[in-house]
């Protein structure tokens, strides 16, 4: 049972725009969701996270949404650049202790 | 972030052997956590070490084919026993943040990706 979804496997986004990267959850226990970013060969980097008290959370080019009802926090990168170019997890933390459970992952790719 | 880096970075096995890999962190935490990234798949909780006590493993993995050391602040290996080429993946350890770091996030080391033949 996936109880944290990433239903995009790929997104792929212009230089200079917004990237939107989704990710969908199912258990209401979870209080702290992060994003982490991963290249090729190299260990996950955490980006940005937020607390389930928040609804929103910002850094830099980074803002992470939170819409508790809907069970679906977003992460929006603008102006995307093309180091951006990455896969992105999603990861939740629930109710017993630092467990994070991690989406499938969005590739996203920005075309200069 | 907290440095942290694992040995091997990378390794080809031939199935029925074993493997060890080490992680170390430049400064001392806690708990450790064990992950595993399958190809094309996303990254599973192996279990969490804490120095001191035995790690705590989640469903479908079990100590004797993961065995976990840890016995400082700042060590803790984990061994793939017995491999078959469904073993196959990347081998990450993470640290939860400490210091001036939210212990609410976790810090990752490089990883180790092992083939097995």
């Amino acid at each position: 049972d996936q109880q944290v979804k990433q239903n995009s496997p790929s997104l792929s986004v212009q230089e200079g725009r917004i990237s939107i990267l989704n990710c969908d959850y199912t258990n209401s226990m979870f209080d702290y969701f992060l994003w982490y970013k991963k290249y090729p060969a190299e260990g996950p980097t955490f980006l940005i996270s937020i607390s389930s008290i928040k609804d929103k959370n910002e850094d830099g080019r980074f803002t992470v949404f939170l819409n508790k009802s809907a069970k679906h926090l977003s992460l929006h990168i603008v102006p995307s650049q093309p180091g951006d170019s990455a896969v992105y997890f999603c990861a939740a933390r629930g109710e017993y202790g630092n467990k994070l459970v991690f989406g499938a992952g969005t590739i996203l790719r920005v075309k200069s | 972030s907290a440095v942290i880096s694992q040995k091997p970075s990378r390794d080809i096995c031939q199935r029925g052997t074993s493997l060890t890999i080490q992680c170390q962190v430049d400064s001392q935490v806690t708990m450790m956590f064990w992950y595993r990234q399958q190809p094309g798949q996303s990254l599973t909780l192996i279990a969490t070490a804490n120095q001191g006590s035995e790690a705590t493993y989640e469903s479908g993995f079990v100590i004797d084919k993961f065995p976990i050391s840890r016995p400082n602040l700042t060590f803790s290996t984990l061994t793939v026993s017995n491999m078959s080429p469904e073993d196959s993946s990347i081998y990450l350890c993470s640290v939860e943040g400490h210091g001036d770091l939210s212990y609410n996030e976790q810090f990752f080391g490089p990883g180790t990706r092992l083939t097995v033949l």
